[in-house]
């Protein structure tokens, strides 16, 4: 595909439920970023690989968010026993380079409910 | 900690005018700014940038200013048309030395445009 592309689009989780979202890059982009956006705020870090490589895990909330890129292309946000404060966009990003002075393309997201 | 701060939640500008947009940040080590539009159901997109070394971009319709010494840019959008009314997310980039950006992003300003 032309640009980034996230699956599902909606997830809607009971408490306690294991979540797994994709985030599919545009090809041959080497950063990529997953941010999380609560209602009304901006995107908040999460995580960033460069190739399959995690460089920086620094945002993640807690040791319930774990994220791979296992072959440095698509990649998987887990969230397991999700809470009600995981209620939230997440956001998928990728770069042609590491540096990302430029620009990030973004996908259009991933709404998470949990209720 | 907030480090990027768009202070004004909402603007509502008429169509032709100017709409101003602006943004504040704490760290001197941000080296990059961006702005991103985001229209709902949609990931947010690259609009403009400006290095730190810089005080003025202009792309177009669009134009960012940089006050390094009071730690603000604004973005002017001249004139404003119905399309431009999304959210506008100021963003900052800082270098890590793994070798790689994080773009670290404010609370958006909503931006509605009438006719």
């Amino acid at each position: 595909g032309a640009g980034v592309s996230q699956s599902p689009r909606y997830k809607v989780a009971k408490r306690g439920q294991d979540v797994a979202l994709r985030c599919d890059p545009i090809s041959g982009h080497v950063s990529l970023f997953w941010y999380q956006q609560a209602l009304g705020q901006g995107p908040e870090f999460l995580t960033y690989f460069q190739n399959e490589a995690q460089l920086d895990k620094s945002g993640l909330p807690s040791d319930r968010f774990f994220a791979e890129r296992p072959e440095g292309s698509v990649s998987t946000l887990k969230i397991q026993r999700t809470q009600q404060e995981d209620s939230a966009v997440y956001l998928c990003a990728s770069s042609p380079g590491a540096r990302t002075n430029e620009k990030l393309f973004f996908g259009s997201g991933t709404q998470l409910s949990v209720l | 900690d907030q480090q990027v701060k768009q202070n004004s939640p909402s603007l509502s500008v008429q169509e032709g005018r100017i709409s101003i947009l602006n943004c504040d940040y704490t760290n001197s080590m941000f080296d990059y700014f961006l702005w991103y539009k985001k229209y709902p159901a949609e990931g947010p997109t690259f609009l403009i940038s400006i290095s730190s070394i810089k005080d003025k971009n202009e792309d177009g319709r669009f134009t960012v200013f940089l006050n390094k010494s009071a730690k603000h840019l604004s973005l002017h959008i001249v004139p404003s048309q119905p399309g431009d009314s999304a959210v506008y997310f100021c963003a900052a980039s800082v270098e890590f030395s793994g070798g790689y950006n994080k773009l670290i992003f404010g609370a958006g300003t909503r931006l509605a445009v009438h006719p």
